[in-house]
């Protein structure tokens, strides 16, 4: 059972406008929640993140906004840059030694000029 | 530059051979990570370490096998491998488990033919 979720396979957005990529869990456990950059044939990048006893955190153009109840975190970028076309994957941590980062399956954002 | 190198970059197998991917970090972190990542599943843990000497199975662990005699290299190896393992496989080390993310390698990508 897929416990970070990323049911958007595809976003685009033309530059200057807000890019808004979603991110659902269903372990209410997790303890912290990022977001990595992944461009083609290079490795996924760190892009932020933010703990469970935190509704948002900003980052320059990125802002990640979580909500406990529903379950569910966003990342928006403003404004969106043709640079910033790349997938995106959200994980998300127990917080706990000996575990590891639980990753959903992506969404590919492509910002148009 | 510090960071975490993968060799090799390619391979192309044919089914039943074997090899071993190897991954190397300079920045002294405890834990290292094996992901596999595929069309449409996004990055699923294959093994990981928590220390030197230690393994411990991901998501995905069957075909493979790990060791990390030392504390900054992590290999990977397939004893005989099928065409369901092709796939980019990336390696990532960190602190902890936790917060600070992890910084991923560029990938390997293996072809089983």
């Amino acid at each position: 059972d897929q416990q970070v979720k990323q049911n958007s396979p595809s976003l685009s957005v033309q530059e200057g406008r807000i890019s808004i990529l979603n991110c659902d869990y269903t372990n209410s456990m997790f303890d912290y929640f990022l977001w990595y950059k992944k461009y083609p044939a290079e490795g996924p990048t760190f892009l932020i993140s933010i703990s469970s006893i935190k509704d948002k955190n900003e980052d320059g153009r990125f802002t990640v906004f979580l909500n406990k109840s529903a379950k569910h975190l966003s990342l928006h970028i403003v404004p969106s840059q043709p640079g910033d076309s790349a997938v995106y994957f959200c994980a998300a941590s127990l917080g706990q030694a000996g575990t590891a980062l639980i990753f959903g399956k992506g969404t590919t954002l492509s910002v148009s000029s | 530059n510090a960071g975490v190198t993968q060799t090799p970059k390619f391979r192309v197998l044919k089914t039943g051979q074997s090899m071993t991917l190897l991954c190397a970090q300079d920045m002294n972190h405890e834990y290292m990570y094996w992901y596999r990542q595929d069309p449409g599943m996004g990055l699923r843990l294959i093994h990981y370490s928590v220390g030197e000497g230690t393994t411990a199975k991901g998501e995905v662990p069957d075909g493979y096998n790990v060791s990390r005699l030392k504390k900054q290299n992590f290999l990977l190896g397939l004893e005989s491998a099928a065409p369901s393992q092709t796939s980019v496989y990336f390696c990532a080390s960190s602190w902890d488990s936790s917060f600070y993310g992890y910084t991923f390698g560029s990938g390997t990508r293996l072809t089983v033919v």
